[in-house]
């Protein structure tokens, strides 16, 4: 069965950078984009990045661009999001998400983690 | 990169239908069949119900259906059960490579 294993996530000093992983297991990891969202406390879903099939293709959201960058390594079926610069609104549930497309920027996130929660204190 | 608009909340007694509207712009709604919905209930991770505007999964009900009509799609959840109460979020591709969540609707069965 599909799972998806995130880890890393932890509380940090703002300006902190952080290196979210996600394991996949249960597919074939190199055919499928994948996402990462997050969830701030109490709050909705907001898409952070994706990245297509073969890591060529590589997409982020305004509030994170230029900060975070998302990777794959098909050799090792993990999913990585490096975070620089955090800041304190970047305090979430950090959710990595497979899509049901190779190169996946259309969404349809049909298998989700049980997410890792990140929080930046001041 | 503008949140799609969701109502806060909607309510339903067992066996009812309800409704969650989503609306956007023709800039991504109105502009792609790339609308999906995904169900969350407290501390868990979504999951996904609706895909391409009208497409379930294997293992979703077919209580749930999905439509669009212009900027706007609509989720409907038929014969409304228990285990139906959760939040509910739309997302739609918005074009150059972005995905748009809506704020999310907080779906109570009565």
């Amino acid at each position: 069965q599909v799972q998806l294993v995130e880890s890393g996530g932890g509380v940090v000093q703002t300006g902190i950078s952080l290196r979210l992983s996600c394991a996949a297991s249960g597919f074939t990891f190199s055919n499928y984009g994948m996402h990462w969202v997050r969830q701030a406390p109490g709050k909705g879903l907001e898409w952070v990045a994706d990245i297509g099939y073969d890591g060529s293709n590589k997409f982020y959201g305004d509030s994170v661009r230029g900060r975070f960058t998302i990777s794959r390594d098909n050799s090792k079926n993990t999913l990585y999001l490096q975070m620089n610069s955090l800041r304190a609104e970047d305090t979430a549930v950090f959710y990595c998400a497979r899509s049901r497309y190779s190169y996946g920027s259309e969404g349809s996130l049909d298998y989700w983690g049980q997410g890792t929660l990140v929080t930046v204190s001041s | 990169q503008s949140a799609l608009t969701q109502p806060p909340s909607a309510s339903g007694s067992p066996g009812q239908s309800v409704i969650i509207s989503c609306t956007g712009t023709s800039s991504d709604v109105g502009g792609y069949n790339y609308v999906s919905w995904y169900q969350q209930h407290p501390d868990k991770a979504p999951k996904l119900m609706i895909y391409e505007v009208s497409k379930r999964p294997s293992g979703v009900p077919d209580r749930f259906s999905g439509s669009k009509s212009g900027n706007t799609a609509s989720l409907t959840v038929s014969g409304l059960q228990a285990e139906d109460e959760a939040d509910y979020y739309c997302s739609s591709y918005a074009g150059s490579n972005n995905l748009v969540f809506g704020g999310g609707t907080k779906l109570t069965v009565l």
